[in-house]
């Protein structure tokens, strides 16, 4: 079978960073993506990973480690419109998308 | 403006009652997906479509049908609607022809089954 797990909820203040994990347990891996998903909208693409290493775009960097099946998403220099849900999906057998329960995160001021 | 349209966005039915959501995009996308998604749970795959006749079902396929007789529209129905299939649906397609597998949503279409 396939599962993914990150956390339900994190809080963070304007300006800092944090770290959003997942892991993965999956037949078949292409790659590990994230999502973004502002409430009651549609959800949009941030980032995909196919090897080890941080791939950094802007704000968000994202990483992945093949061997220990785990990523994590980081969010720097957070702003009030960074609150969202954000989703890690794995691209697994027949590169169907299997998409983990997504960590809500909080910013205040 | 390249984009996922779904129709209706939002509807109201009742036990029993055939319904079909409609999915279009016009970015000549081969893969199209439907997805459901209900609080705590995520993100869930219903169906996906890799091309025009062909599609497999995902994880949660019992209830609901898809065909794919165009590349750009890939219709979900349901035949025999149940109040468990009370849901937020999103249908989404890409490319297969890029490494990135980024996936395009449609805005979305809350069916509500009483």
């Amino acid at each position: 079978g396939q599962s993914l797990e990150q956390p339900s909820e994190v809080t963070a203040v304007e300006g800092a960073i944090v770290q959003i994990n997942c892991t993965y347990q999956t037949s078949g891996f292409y790659g590990l993506s994230w999502y973004q998903q502002h409430d009651g909208g549609a959800p949009t693409f941030l980032s995909y990973n196919a090897l080890d290493g941080l791939e950094e775009t802007g704000r968000f960097s994202s990483f992945l480690s093949r061997s220990d099946s785990y990523g994590y998403l980081l969010l720097q220099e957070l702003q009030m419109k960074d609150s969202a849900s954000y989703f890690c999906a794995v691209i697994g057998a027949g590169t169907a998308l299997i998409f983990g329960k997504g960590t809500t995160l909080s910013v205040s001021s | 403006e390249a984009q996922v349209t779904q129709n209706p966005r939002y509807l109201i039915t009742v036990t029993g009652k055939k319904l079909t959501v409609t999915c279009s995009q016009n970015m000549n996308h081969e893969y199209m997906s439907w997805y459901r998604q209900d609080p705590g749970l995520g993100l869930r795959q219903i169906y996906y479509s890799m091309n025009v006749e062909v599609t497999d079902k995902g994880d949660v396929p019992e209830g609901y049908k898809v065909s794919r007789k165009e590349k750009r529209n890939f219709p979900l129905i349901l035949e025999s609607p149940s109040p468990n299939q009370t849901s937020l649906y999103f249908c989404a397609s890409r490319t297969t022809g890029t490494d990135s597998y980024e996936q395009y949503f449609g805005p979305g279409t809350r069916l509500t089954v009483t």
